[in-house]
């Protein structure tokens, strides 16, 4: 199989404050790493994508500074929202990609972020 | 503006039946598409892609279509079983981004 884990599950943290969510893989070696956003009945949106060692890519619209992405690893990545306002609060979903499968995505079970 | 789209929010199918999910796309770029099945609290799990050279993909229960032509793909599952109750996500790739794009999705309902 491919399982992907994601720690928090759910955190609440209070606003102005920074919280890290860590996405691994844990049975192949991820070489590309996304990062999604799932506001409540919408889609999932894609915020960035990290490969191992090198900077993340992000998508239009998403703040850099705010949301760091780390990929130390070809089994860790970890984001990052510095500074979380109650407008940051939504579903945060990672996947990881198998370097054999360029087309499938495994994804994590998510973390559900409440910025009070 | 949504690249993907699946129009009918949610959709209930009596079990035994057959249950046909469908999406819509706007970006001819798109060269890989792909169907995930997801649960309230849960990431989503893959179940079925088709590549745009093909127009029909099949595994066990789980049929994709793709008409290119009308920027259209379909999912249909049959026979529809309880357990497939869950929100169903149609997802592309393709014009040089990694990434995926992905419709609202439908909350497929499997009633006994």
């Amino acid at each position: 199989g491919a399982v992907v884990s994601q720690h928090p599950s759910w955190v609440i943290c209070k606003s102005g404050t920074s919280v890290k969510i860590e996405c691994r893989s844990l049975d192949f070696q991820a070489t590309t790493m996304f990062w999604y956003r799932q506001f409540p009945k919408q889609s999932l949106m894609l915020m960035a994508t990290s490969n191992e060692g090198s900077k993340a890519t992000y998508e239009q619209g998403v703040e850099k500074d705010k949301f760091l992405i780390n990929h130390a690893s070809l089994t860790l990545s970890t984001l990052t929202v510095t500074s979380a306002h109650p407008e940051d609060s939504s579903f945060y979903i990672c996947s990881a990609r198998r370097g054999t499968t360029l087309h499938e995505q495994y994804f994590g079970p998510g973390t559900r972020l409440t910025v009070t | 503006d949504q690249q993907v789209k699946q129009n009918s929010p949610s959709l209930s199918v009596q079990e035994g039946r057959i249950s046909i999910l469908n999406c819509d796309y706007t970006n001819s770029m798109f060269d890989y598409f792909l169907w995930y099945k997801k649960y309230p609290a849960e990431g989503p799990t893959f179940l079925i892609s088709i590549s745009s050279i093909k127009d029909k993909n099949e595994d066990g229960r789980f049929t994709v279509f793709l008409n290119k032509s009308a920027k259209h793909l379909s999912l249909h599952i049959v026979p529809s079983q309880p357990g497939d109750s869950a929100v169903y996500f149609c997802a592309a790739m393709g014009g040089g981004a990694d990434g995926l794009t992905f419709g609202k999705g439908t909350h497929l309902i499997i009633q006994p």
